[in-house]
């Protein structure tokens, strides 16, 4: 299985800061690379899909980037909403993983 | 508009079965491939597999073979996700997601709202 591993778990920041999330996978999966946001109680959001791709509906202060085994979620200006937990997903091969998440808190 | 509609929060003892339904509407529902996700409370999301709703062909993670079925009713544009021998361990919220494109493992793009599954003598 292909392991997906976060940094940082928990990131304490302020509206307007730059927040950058890292993602590594233990083999290449080319961009095979999906972020989503989830806040308490409600189903994940996809934000980015194939590592760079904005999904639809999903501000521009979110980008994506990185192939291979290296990947980042940034988040160009922090809004009060997107304080919430972030996970990668990987879906290059079966069985699709997740990294542990990256709870994105308030400073 | 795309809707993922799950049924209704569970509470099962140890041994037993749960089956959670998942029906979908907004869009052609045997053009796009539904996978099951479950998470722990306070965890992160595990995956558990996948359906085709066209011909219903499945894929489960490794972790999970012989105890979850999964199935789908064309007539009601409804997915199944059934595990048996439930254990404590089993309790979580479980998804249901739908991929974003129409090949199989491409992102998800749509999620039901969630089933609370509680395992407890």
């Amino acid at each position: 299985d292909i392991q997906m591993t976060q940094s940082p778990s928990s990131l304490s920041a302020s509206v307007g800061d730059r927040v950058t999330i890292a993602c590594r996978a233990s083999q290449s999966i080319s961009r095979y690379l999906n972020w989503y946001q989830q806040k308490p109680g409600k189903a994940p959001k996809l934000l980015i899909y194939a590592a760079s791709s904005l999904q639809s509906g999903v501000p521009s202060r979110f980008s994506g980037s990185g192939s291979g085994t290296d990947f980042t979620l940034t988040i160009s200006s922090l809004q009060p909403e997107d304080f919430a937990t972030y996970y990668c997903q990987q879906s290059s091969s079966t069985p699709i993983t997740f990294g542990q998440g990256t709870r994105l808190e308030i400073k | 508009q795309v809707q993922l509609v799950q049924s209704g929060a569970e509470v099962k003892k140890p041994g037993a079965s749960v089956k959670v339904s998942c029906k979908a509407s907004g869009y052609t529902f045997t053009n796009y491939y539904m996978h099951w996700v479950r998470q722990a409370p306070g965890q992160g999301l595990e995956w558990m597999g996948i359906i085709n709703p066209s011909g219903g062909s499945t894929s489960y993670a490794q972790k999970f073979q012989g105890r979850v079925t999964m199935t789908r009713d064309t007539s009601t544009s409804t997915i199944y996700m059934e595990l048996s021998s439930l254990r404590s361990e089993d309790t979580a919220v479980y998804y249901c997601a739908r991929v974003r494109d129409r090949s199989a493992y491409t992102p998800f793009d749509y999620w039901g709202q969630g089933t609370l599954v509680s395992v407890s003598s």
